[in-house]
């Protein structure tokens, strides 16, 4: 168990929906990063949160946005979702230069 | 952040040492080696890092060349839940904040009965 935790587990909707994937980073950390997965793209960087501000912007694209709130648990807020979105999104914390620890990912499903 | 070079598949029997190679010869002085493995859909776990010097953990030994250029990850007794992709992955340890992991494709070791 890493400590981060990911919710909900799996996600399905449809093409044009906006979803909201949820992140709680491991006690103490204050850096929250996101990557998404899909079958052909490998783990990409979408963009990185510390402590509350935007840090690093990877490959994110402008429907996709980002938020850490003050207890630092951290957002992912997907919109007008297509089906090329579907993928695995994992969320991942750390401590200034440790390392980093990955949730289990929340899998969304755009039918 | 350098990049590294790994071979897309490895075998290993059950019990014996798996030896992960990876070349990064454009390391930087201050950049450090990480490893880190995923199975199946889980989440990337990490297993080991290292600047310079060997090191060891309950997981796994990192040995990493004296000109840094390349490191091997051994699993000294794999099993059948060490088949993973395994990731070597070179990052900058200190001095910013912003410490993103970039994947490459990695190794898929597969450790056969």
């Amino acid at each position: 168990d890493s400590g981060v935790t990911q919710t909900p587990k799996h996600l399905i909707t449809a093409t044009g929906q906006r979803v909201t994937l949820r992140c709680s980073p491991r006690s103490g950390d204050l850096s929250v990063y996101w990557y998404q997965q899909s079958l052909d793209q490998g783990l990409q960087f979408l963009i990185q949160y510390y402590n509350g501000e935007e840090r690093a912007k990877g490959n994110i694209l402008e429907r996709f946005s980002a938020q850490q709130f003050p207890d630092l648990h951290s957002e992912l807020n997907l919109s007008s979702l297509e089906l090329g979105d579907s993928a695995l999104y994992f969320c991942a914390s750390s401590v200034a230069g440790s390392p980093l620890h990955f949730g289990n990912g929340t899998r969304l499903t755009v039918t | 952040d350098a990049k590294t070079t790994q071979p897309p598949s490895m075998d290993c029997a059950e019990g014996r040492a798996a030896n992960l190679p990876c070349n990064h010869s454009t390391i930087s002085g201050n950049e450090y080696v990480y490893w880190y493995r995923q199975i199946h859909s889980q989440g990337p776990q990490y297993i080991i890092h290292g600047l310079k010097n060997n090191e060891t953990n309950e997981m796994a030994s990192l040995i990493i060349t004296e000109d840094r250029k390349s490191s091997t990850l051994i699993l000294p007794h794999a099993t059948l839940r060490d088949t993973a992709v395994y990731y070597c992955i070179v990052r900058v340890g200190s001095g910013g904040s912003n410490y993103k992991l970039t994947f490459g494709k990695g190794t898929l070791l597969t450790v056969n009965p």
